[in-house]
């Protein structure tokens, strides 16, 4: 199957202070992308989906302001987590998807806010 | 707005031995697609299976199977010869045609023992 990178594996951030995540479509051209996250034993949220060249689509109750979307290309998005705070301490996960059916996950996001 | 069912939090299996993982949904569309997502301790989510609506025939991979049951919106994940390299968290997923959002059920933490 196809190949989406995510980075970094592992963060670790002071309260206060700001952090990115990419995402990237190794070999395909990702026409949409997904964030989600995931808390312990606990299925995928979806916060918000961006297409290429467009301003994200947010879920209700994620904070736009605080989790900055930019899906400059068709191989990158990344997720801005502003002004962190430990309660955003939290997996995060990708994926991508061309005009098929099918979502391609990255290998994931774990977030601490110290 | 579709959702997705998934009623057993946590199941346990010998190693060898065959498990039925549940899952339903509910719908007004008629087309659709179905997956079964596979979560190991890694966190990759890693695709075990699709099945798409207008098939009738159940989807099989190697061992998994699924049982489609489309009047009664069923979904269940048979996995034979259970493997120890099997023991992860799975997650019902639903996607309606020309959509792009997957609908995650909450997961299935399965654990094969030896």
């Amino acid at each position: 199957g196809a190949v989406v990178s995510q980075h970094p594996s592992r963060v670790i951030c002071k309260s206060g202070t700001s952090v990115k995540i990419e995402c990237r479509s190794l070999d395909f051209q990702a026409t949409t992308m997904f964030w989600y996250r995931q808390f312990p034993k606990q299925s995928l949220m979806l916060m918000a989906t961006s297409n290429e060249g467009s301003k994200a689509t947010y879920e209700q109750g994620v904070e736009k302001d605080k989790f900055l979307i930019n899906h400059a290309s068709l191989t990158l998005s990344t997720l801005t987590v502003t002004s962190a705070h430990p309660e955003d301490s939290s997996f995060y996960i990708c994926s991508a998807k061309d005009l098929g059916t099918e979502a391609f996950f990255g290998q994931g996001t774990r977030l601490t806010v110290v | 707005a579709q959702t997705v069912t998934q009623s057993q939090p946590e199941m346990s299996v010998q190693e060898a031995e065959t498990v039925t993982l549940s899952c339903t949904y509910d719908t007004s569309e008629n087309n659709y697609y179905l997956f079964w997502y596979k979560q190991p301790p890694s966190r990759q989510m890693i695709l075990v299976i699709r099945q798409e609506a207008y098939k009738q025939q159940n989807a099989t991979e190697n061992r998994f199977s699924v049982n489609f049951q489309k009047a009664a919106k069923s979904f269940s994940l048979k996995i034979s010869d259970s493997q120890l390299g099997d023991t992860a968290m799975y997650f019902c997923a639903f996607m309606i045609e020309y959509g792009n959002k997957l609908v995650f059920g909450a997961g299935t933490i399965l654990r094969v023992k030896s």
